[in-house]
């Protein structure tokens, strides 16, 4: 089975400051790992995705995350938020072998970037 | 190409009443899935369809009915609505089932139970 975890559901940071979204898993088997961004009033889109090629994986408006084995996390950064980065973002595990259907998103974090 | 649709966007209904919410997707997807999204609870699979005539209930199905006629429409049938149904509910859909695809979500139908 498969869990993920998110500490916290509120992130405020400033323009121009980095960006640290946490995001710790628990799988059972091998792991792919996601990020789903929600903007106001949308659905969610992928952010990125790790499926056990490269462990950093690079994503769309400047985001990446790293996929760290020995400490079971995915955690998400960009170098410097803009006012567009404001969103609530989700992690999420599905587990080698298994289906889509799967997917298990974590409670969310809310991104407030203040200018 | 739309993506995934939903309709409506937003509807009351008070408790007892029926609804279908409606999910169409343009891109030829096979896997479609439904979830609802409570507040600081992340999204919760309700049914998901593997193509047409194939459903399948996920972690919360109880009180919600869906069908798959077609490859394009999963719609999802509220038959006696209930507060606890009150949510965000959304469709997605995913062109194969394998564990790392992405999935194609669309915008979301906020329902109210009162």
């Amino acid at each position: 089975a498969q869990s993920v975890t998110q500490l916290g559901s509120h992130v405020s940071v400033s323009e121009g400051a980095l960006v640290l979204l946490r995001c710790n898993y628990s799988s059972s088997v091998p792991p792919y790992l996601f990020w789903y961004v929600q903007y106001p009033n949308q659905g969610l889109q992928l952010l990125l995705k790790y499926t056990s090629a490269a462990t950093l994986v690079k994503g769309i408006n400047g985001f990446e995350a790293e996929f760290k084995k020995s400490e079971t996390s995915f955690h998400l950064t960009k170098p410097s938020a803009h006012m567009s980065d404001a969103a609530e973002y989700f992690c999420a595990v599905s587990g080698e072998g298994g289906g889509s259907e799967k997917l298990v998103f974590g409670k969310g974090m809310k991104l407030t970037v203040n200018p | 190409n739309a993506g995934v649709t939903q309709t409506p966007k937003f509807r009351i209904l008070k408790i007892g009443q029926s609804m279908t919410l409606q999910c169409t997707q343009d891109m030829n997807h096979n896997y479609m899935y439904w979830y609802r999204q409570d507040p600081g609870m992340g999204l919760k699979l309700i049914y998901y369809s593997v193509g047409a005539g194939i459903t399948d209930k996920g972690e919360v199905p109880n009180g919600y009915n869906v069908s798959r006629s077609t490859t394009e429409d999963f719609p999802l049938r509220l038959e006696l609505a209930a507060p606890s149904q009150t949510s965000v509910y959304f469709c997605a859909s995913s062109p194969s089932r394998t564990a790392q695809e992405t999935q194609y979500f669309g915008p979301g139908t906020r329902l109210l139970v009162l």
